[in-house]
């Protein structure tokens, strides 16, 4: 079975630019979560989209959102870059179920870079 | 609020011995831990969950002990091998959301 893919892998953009990033899930996955990892704040959730429909939230502006498709696959955008926003944005899937106790399986994670 | 904490930035360990990597929690809503393996650049890979119903799992050279009542949570790889080289991290979600809190990691090094 293809694991969680991402694309594009590596990005370079300039502040105040957008950029949207892709995400598709592991086979039979309905639950897609995005995170950010930073040298300075870690791992840190993001958003997490089930059935088409955001589910959690993380702590981040509104300039972060995100879709989830009917065929599960989600799309991450970030409008009005900043400096601060480069980093290593990681997609995992998972089954979905609503009992929670589920292993999330990451994505190799799109680079961002902006300049 | 550091909610999950990974105390030990880095560990050495020789090939062969027993690798302990700690993690420590303070929101008692937890009910599901998990540990990660991360190389640079790359996403994160799944190693082993623990449920809060259970204070240990084993997997392979992987075992996972869970003691709530300190809230902290640690993993043994024995013996250690070159290749689990890498940083760790340990990660928890409560009551069924799928939301990961993730601690700051630990890079281990295992020598020859």
């Amino acid at each position: 079975k293809a694991g969680v893919t991402q694309t594009p892998r590596y990005l370079i953009k300039t502040r105040g630019q957008q950029v949207t990033l892709s995400c598709s899930p592991i086979s039979g996955h309905r639950s897609v979560s995005w995170y950010q990892q930073t040298p300075g704040q870690g791992l840190q959730f993001l958003f997490e989209y089930f059935s088409e429909t955001q589910r959690n939230k993380g702590n981040f502006p509104g300039r972060f959102s995100g879709r989830q498709f009917s065929n599960s696959r989600s799309e991450m955008n970030v409008s009005t870059l900043e400096l601060g926003d480069s980093a290593l944005y990681l997609c995992a899937s998972s089954l979905g179920g609503t009992s929670g106790q589920e292993t999330q399986y990451f994505g190799p994670g799109t680079r961002l870079l902006v300049l | 609020d550091q909610q999950v904490k990974q105390n030990s930035p880095s560990l050495s360990v020789q090939e062969g011995r027993i690798s302990i990597l700690n993690c420590d929690y303070t929101n008692s809503m937890f009910d599901y831990f998990l540990w990660y393996k991360k190389y640079p650049a790359e996403g994160p890979t799944f190693l082993i969950s623990i449920s809060s119903i259970k204070d240990k799992n084993e997997d392979g050279r992987f075992t996972v002990f869970l003691n709530k009542s300190a809230k902290h949570l640690s993993l043994h790889i024995v013996p250690s091998q070159p290749g689990d080289s890498a940083v760790y991290f340990c990660a928890a979600e409560k009551g069924g959301g799928n939301k990961l809190t993730f601690g700051t990691g630990t890079q281990l090094k295992v020598e020859l």
